[in-house]
């Protein structure tokens, strides 16, 4: 079966964009979650998605950055005004239920995103 | 506050012998520890999970501890092998109820033919 797919996987954009990047899921995983993962640094929580509740959000790191997940499926991450700081990989897993359950988690490939 | 740390940032090994690679916590008091792969441009891999009342885990060459008084929890991988070679990650859950993994920075891991 499919793993999660995320797109693009290379994203170059101009200080001051703002840019979206799409996760799919593990067709069935409730659970969605977006890390951000800086060269050297470990795998940061940015967002966590749960079947339906209201989504974990105390990861974000600004406001510029936002995040929703459609119809329980497809996650979109937005970074509006985007700064060289923002540089990183972006990367979302699944899992079939919460994290709580030991359930390990499905990553995508990540989306490397570039502010010039 | 609470920190995860993996203590070597990179570990050189010959092939064939036994790499062990470190995980140390403070300030959480964890339900469980995974361990996951990264290699270079994807996504982490899932290994293994340990539960905080377990002492030891194994699969094939892959062997996990859980010191739970040491805070602590060590990642054999017997017999390496070149394709071994690899960034590993430790990541917990911080508690009963939580499902926030916080993962560790990462040893990289080189197996030396």
């Amino acid at each position: 079966g499919a793993g999660v797919s995320q797109s693009p996987s290379n994203k170059v954009t101009e200080k001051g964009k703002d840019v979206e990047l799409r996760c799919d899921p593990i067709s069935g995983h409730t659970a969605l979650y977006w890390y951000r993962q800086s060269l050297g640094q470990g795998l940061e929580f940015l967002i966590y998605f749960q079947g339906n509740s209201a989504p974990d959000k105390s990861g974000l790191p600004s406001d510029r950055f936002s995040a929703e997940r459609t119809g329980g499926s497809v996650s979109t991450l937005t970074i509006q005004r985007t700064q060289q700081e923002d540089s990183a990989v972006y990367l979302c897993a699944s899992s079939l239920n919460s994290a709580s359950a030991g359930n390990e988690q499905f990553f995508g490939p990540g989306t490397r995103l570039t502010v010039l | 506050s609470q920190k995860i740390e993996q203590n070597s940032e990179a570990l050189n090994i010959q092939e064939g012998k036994t790499a062990t690679l470190t995980c140390n916590y403070t300030n959480y008091s964890p339900a469980y520890l995974q361990w996951y792969r990264q290699d270079p441009g994807r996504g982490p891999v899932f290994l293994l999970l340990i539960r905080e009342n377990e002492k030891e885990k194994r699969k094939e060459r892959l062997k996990v501890t859980f010191d739970t008084t040491l805070k602590q929890s060590l990642f054999h991988i017997t017999a390496s092998q070149p394709a071994d070679s690899a960034t590993y990650l430790c990541a917990l859950i911080s508690g009963a109820g939580s499902y926030q993994l916080t993962f560790g920075k990462g040893t990289k891991l080189s197996v030396i033919p």
